[in-house]
């Protein structure tokens, strides 16, 4: 069966604080990975997707992720986190046919 | 491109009442709509997966006759939360996949809509 960990619920950090947010997984299939983002109030919005190929994928708004297979991870990472990085980030796996979701991880920014 | 919207946005009925929520893509065509159900600081849960034309398939443990859903054509799909329970609010989102993109194709999500069951 699959299922996607996030251990970090809830993330605080300072403006220009590096970032790091776990994911685990798990899925015996062909993995597609992906991370979403809802900002207070709005609705989810795509971050960065993994299908295939290089496993360091970067998305839009400075975030990137890395796919560790033999790590059934797949963290997402920023340099820096802006005061507009505020927000819920939700990491999921593919199934079969539809997406499967981690419990979230809130991340606060301190200007 | 690639919008969902939903409708209403928040809606508060009394309990035993239904409540319809729509889900609409508004630039493209959806064979594929799914409806999630979001608990406060919980995940989203998938309740079900909607093909256009064809009976949706529930998720293990959702009520097909407590949540109705029909999906008529490409760009519209409906939830039906018939006699509502204060037990069933919470927040209902929605996503669809474009036609064109295939069975692991990118969903795209509507705004949620928030039950509230008095």
């Amino acid at each position: 069966a699959q299922s996607v960990s996030q251990h970090n619920h809830h993330v605080i950090l300072s403006e220009a604080a590096s970032l790091e947010l776990g994911c685990n997984y798990s899925y015996g299939g062909t993995v597609n990975l992906f991370w979403y983002v809802q900002y207070p109030g709005q609705h989810l919005q795509l971050l960065l997707k993994y299908f295939s190929g290089d496993p360091l994928v970067k998305g839009i708004k400075g975030f990137e992720a890395e796919f560790i297979k033999s790590k059934f991870s797949f963290n997402l990472r920023k340099p820096s986190v802006q005061w507009s990085d505020t927000a819920e980030y939700f990491c999921a796996v593919m199934g079969a046919n539809n997406l499967f979701f981690g419990t979230g991880t809130r991340l606060t920014v301190i200007p | 491109g690639a919008v969902v919207s939903q409708h209403p946005s928040r809606v508060i009925c009394k309990s035993g009442t239904s409540v319809k929520i729509e889900c609409r893509s508004l630039d493209f065509q959806a064979t594929t709509m799914f409806w999630y159900r979001q608990f406060p600081k919980q995940s989203l849960m998938l309740m079900a997966t909607s093909n256009e034309g064809s009976k949706a398939t529930y998720e293990q443990g959702v009520e097909k006759d407590k949540f109705l859903i029909n999906h008529a054509s490409l760009t519209l799909s409906t939830l039906t939360v018939t006699s509502a329970h204060p037990e069933d609010s919470s927040f209902y989102i929605c996503s669809a996949r474009a036609a064109t993109s295939g069975g692991r194709g990118e969903q795209f999500f509507g705004p949620g809509t928030r039950l509230t069951v008095l």
